[in-house]
């Protein structure tokens, strides 16, 4: 079975512009998590959805947002990015709760 | 939110040694887990214990949830292990919050 899959896997930006982030769960998960992670650090929680509806969100910027599908990919936007903003975006899919299976990632390099 | 540190922050070994890697959290967790990030980002799932003990080969786990830690036990250690191993644990909110990693390099 296909495990996450996120796409693409890198990706060079300039500040000031928009990114779109691509992620498709496991088969039968309904729920997608965002996370980034700069070097060094662990990974920081962005967003959570289940069943197309938010049902967390971590300590970002509204310059960050997220979606789901009704087939439960998900994507999520950067709006107007910063340097710091470069970083290793991570996808994450669960059945409902509990444990939680990741992507390859994404990563972004904002210049 | 809850804290979760993660000791020790490195770890050199020669292969063939044993470890303990140990995560402590600052409150009640309904879930935890563990994992191994290898060079190129991938995280690897470990385990999924958020009580008790768990066995995966050369890799066990151990959580005492009413004391609030858990311990990753790495036995006959090999070059492949190295990388960053990271707790994660969920606390009431759909928020699982990351320690900082313990980083492992398993020399030959």
């Amino acid at each position: 079975d296909a495990g996450v899959t996120q796409s693409p896997t890198h990706l060079i930006k300039t500040r000031g512009q928009q990114v779109t982030l691509r992620c498709s769960p496991i088969s039968g998960h309904k729920s997608v998590s965002w996370y980034q992670q700069v070097l060094g650090q662990g990974p920081q929680f962005i967003f959570q959805y289940y069943e197309k509806e938010e049902r967390g969100r971590g300590n970002f910027p509204d310059r960050f947002s997220a979606r789901q599908f009704p087939n439960y990919s998900s994507e999520l936007n950067v709006n107007a990015l910063l340097l710091g903003d470069s970083a290793l975006y991570l996808c994450a899919s669960s059945l409902e709760r509990g444990e939680q299976f990741f992507g390859p990632g994404t990563r972004l390099t904002v210049l | 939110g809850i804290q979760v540190e993660q000791s020790p922050p490195d770890l050199i070994l020669q292969e063939g040694a044993n470890s303990t890697l140990r995560c402590n959290f600052s409150d009640s967790v309904n879930n935890l887990q563990w994992f191994h990030q290898n060079p190129w980002g991938q995280l690897i799932n470990l385990f999924y214990i958020p009580s008790g003990t768990k066995q995966n080969g050369r890799l066990s786990a151990t959580t005492v949830a009413t004391e609030r830690y858990s311990l990753l036990y790495i036995s006959s250690s090999q070059t492949t292990d190295s990388g960053v191993y990271f707790c994660a644990v969920e606390h009431g909110s759909y928020i699982p919050t990351f320690g900082r990693g313990t980083s492992l390099i398993v020399h030959p």
